[in-house]
């Protein structure tokens, strides 16, 4: 059972577009929902979280959209750069008195931003 | 920012042999730790959950026999991966989550393990 679903599985942006990227989970005790981009082999790099007691986050160019009602979240880019051509991975975890747990993570995106 | 540092960085060994992975939290405690294994393009699968002086959970299907972890200090866990296998050639990836800020892990570099 594949508890969070990301799409699309490869997208291609032009530089100064828009990148967005979709995830839907399916447990509702998830209650963390970080974004992480990945470059082949190295480990993945936290972009930017959310829970689910606001819509919406935003960190420069990054933005989480949430919708707990739809189970859904998203990552928008803005201004997309050839620079952030990466893997981005979805997670979500549940929150236990000590902090949030092991996360489970979405397929991943393959993103490409063409100059 | 918070470091996670992984050693080795890559390693060959024989069918049969142990081979031991280290994570360390560099600038920050880590009370709790996690292993996850990440097979070529495609997503990270989480293994087990290292907790600091008591014993790892391991999520379903994962061989705590097979795959040992200790929690020895606030900055340092390890995964032995037991009398390895082909099958068990992956990358192999570390997250330390900061005791002061419970919610972020921050990800070592990964570990890619070869058996021959």
């Amino acid at each position: 059972q594949q508890q969070v679903k990301q799409s699309p599985q490869s997208l291609i942006v032009q530089k100064g577009g828009i990148s967005i990227i979709n995830c839907a989970y399916e447990n509702t005790a998830f209650d963390y929902f970080p974004w992480y981009q990945q470059f082949p082999g190295k480990g993945p790099a936290l972009l930017i979280a959310i829970r689910p007691d606001v819509s919406e986050k935003k960190e420069g160019r990054f933005t989480i959209s949430f919708n707990k009602s739809a189970k859904q979240f998203s990552l928008h880019i803005m201004d997309s750069q050839p620079g952030d051509s990466a893997t981005y991975f979805c997670a979500a975890s549940m929150y236990s008195g000590g902090g949030a747990d092991g996360l489970t993570f979405g397929k991943g995106t393959h993103l490409i931003i063409q100059p | 920012g918070a470091v996670v540092s992984q050693h080795p960085s890559w390693v060959i060994c024989k069918s049969g042999t142990s081979v031991k992975i280290e994570c360390r939290s560099l600038d920050f405690q880590a009370t709790t730790m996690f292993w996850y294994r990440q097979f070529p393009k495609q997503s990270l699968m989480l293994m087990a959950t290292s907790n600091e002086g008591s014993k790892a959970t391991y999520e379903q299907g994962v061989e705590k026999d097979k795959f040992l972890i200790n929690h020895a200090s606030l900055t340092l866990s390890t995964l032995t991966v037991t009398s390895a296998h082909p099958e068990d050639s992956s990358f192999y990836i570390c997250s330390a989550r900061d005791g002061g800020r419970k919610d972020t892990q921050y990800f070592g570099p990964g570990t890619r393990l070869t058996v021959l």
